[in-house]
């Protein structure tokens, strides 16, 4: 079965450092999501992106995050300038067109962040 | 999107059906009602979704009321690894419309 993979698992840095978080969506995918999960908290959304623009960002996406799908199969999320607050399990999801399949968003197993 | 309600946490012995509620008494028309569970701290995993008609597939089936106020989740023959939390989310189901997760219901399969 087709599934959302993401790297690294888990990934340790330091405050001030950039990150980027990797993923592979599912190859006939067309929309991407992240979302992320501070311990012990809901899931929030921080992005959707389709036909290589933003569709939608949450208050939580400000100007330390970017996205980028710098290839056919990559989907990125680029944080800046980390802050001990990012410190959190990121989850990348892409959905395809609807179809047949509806619109079901997939996600993957998640990148847990640690910034120290 | 609308607004779901779900118990905080629900126990279930294991081999017995788990029925799990949902109310989204605000739902709209284009709506579905999108059923997600989490186990520990993985990936949400897509169950279920559904329009107004009842939905089976090989994880769960899903009961929606015919006002669509309401549904219910069920685990035919519920395991230990159904130890989970349980989102109910309602989406409109076409182009890139977010999920929106609440707290879910934490459900204990027991053996």
């Amino acid at each position: 079965e087709p599934e959302v993979t993401q790297t690294p698992s888990h990934q340790v840095t330091q405050m001030g450092q950039e990150v980027i978080l990797r993923c592979v969506p599912i190859s006939n995918h067309l929309y991407f999501y992240w979302y992320r999960q501070i311990l012990g908290q809901k899931v929030e959304f921080l992005v959707s992106f389709y036909n290589n623009e933003i569709s939608e960002k949450s208050e939580i996406f400000d100007d330390q995050f970017s996205v980028e799908r710098p290839d056919g199969s990559n989907f990125t999320l680029k944080i800046r300038s980390t802050k001990l607050e990012d410190s959190a399990m990121y989850f990348c999801a892409s959905s395809p067109l609807q179809g047949i399949s509806g619109n079901t968003i997939y996600f993957g197993e998640g990148s847990w962040l640690t910034v120290v | 999107d609308a607004k779901t309600t779900q118990p905080t946490s629900m126990d279930c012995a294991e081999g017995r059906a788990a029925n799990l509620p949902c109310n989204h008494s605000t739902i709209s028309g284009n709506e579905y009602v999108y059923w997600y569970r989490q186990i520990h701290s993985q990936g949400p995993q897509y169950i279920i979704h559904g329009l107004k008609n009842n939905e089976t597939n090989e994880m769960a089936s899903l009961i929606i009321t015919e006002d669509r106020k309401s549904s219910t989740l069920i685990l035919p023959h519920a395991t230990l690894r159904d130890t989970a939390v349980y989102y109910c989310i309602v989406r409109v189901e076409w182009g890139a419309q977010k999920l929106v997760f609440g707290q879910g219901t934490r459900l204990t399969i027991n053996p």
